[in-house]
């Protein structure tokens, strides 16, 4: 069965720590991997992205990701974390196309202590 | 203009009330999804269309009915709904093809059935 797990349902970090979200996922063919951040009352935001090559991806905000097909994982890191990354955060595996739904993890909500 | 728009942005209304809402894509996409998110729920896909063709529908109870003039525009009808059914309810589009489903959203609708 396809699905998305994040371990960790909240994590509380300082400012200026790094930062390690964890995400494991059991997808049937080449998984498209996907970081998004929400922020209380918006919609979700793109932080990155992994189709192919690199396996560490870059995305906005200073955060990165590193995709690792033996540990099926894709965890996002950031290495010195700013109040203003305080939001929640969702791994997914999407598809080829949109008939292929797009599976979203259940979400880390990040708090950060000034 | 932001690349996907929703409005209202928030709505209240009552079990026996129709009311609509809308989204709106400005970045060229030929997919379109609703979704649907709960606290403490992952994100739910309920709709998704592809070239203004209906290809998914998770198991949504009829009272949710989706319309897809073009391919810029979605639409939820919402119609004798239960209390259950208040959730942020969000809009995303995204391109088919090679580079798979990333998916833009809207801010969503936060709905409150009383």
């Amino acid at each position: 069965a396809q699905s998305v797990t994040q371990p960790d349902i909240h994590i509380t970090v300082s400012e200026g720590a790094s930062l390690e979200l964890r995400c494991n996922y059991s997808y049937g063919a080449t998984p498209y991997l996907f970081w998004y951040v929400q922020s209380p009352g918006q919609g979700l935001q793109l932080l990155l992205k992994y189709f192919s090559g690199d396996t560490l991806v870059q995305g906005i905000k200073g955060f990165e990701a590193e995709f690792k097909r033996s540990q099926s994982s894709f965890n996002l890191r950031k290495p010195s974390v700013h109040w203003s990354d305080a939001a929640e955060y969702f791994c997914a595996v999407g598809a080829k196309t949109s008939y292929d739904k797009v599976i979203f993890g259940p979400g880390t909500s990040l708090s950060v202590i000034p | 203009e932001t690349g996907v728009t929703q409005t209202p942005r928030h709505l209240v209304m009552g079990m026996t009330n129709k009311k609509s809402l809308k989204c709106e894509q400005h970045l060229g996409h030929n997919a379109m999804y609703w979704y649907k998110q709960s606290a403490k729920k992952p994100l739910e896909l309920m709709f998704v269309y592809s070239l203004e063709e209906r290809v998914e529908n998770n198991s949504v109870p009829s009272r949710f009915s989706p319309e897809c003039p073009n391919s810029s525009h979605l639409f939820l009808h919402l119609h004798t709904l239960q209390p259950e059914d208040s959730a942020l309810y969000l809009c995303a589009s995204s391109q088919d093809g090679e580079l798979g489903t990333e998916a833009f959203f809207g801010q969503g609708t936060r709905l409150t059935v009383v």
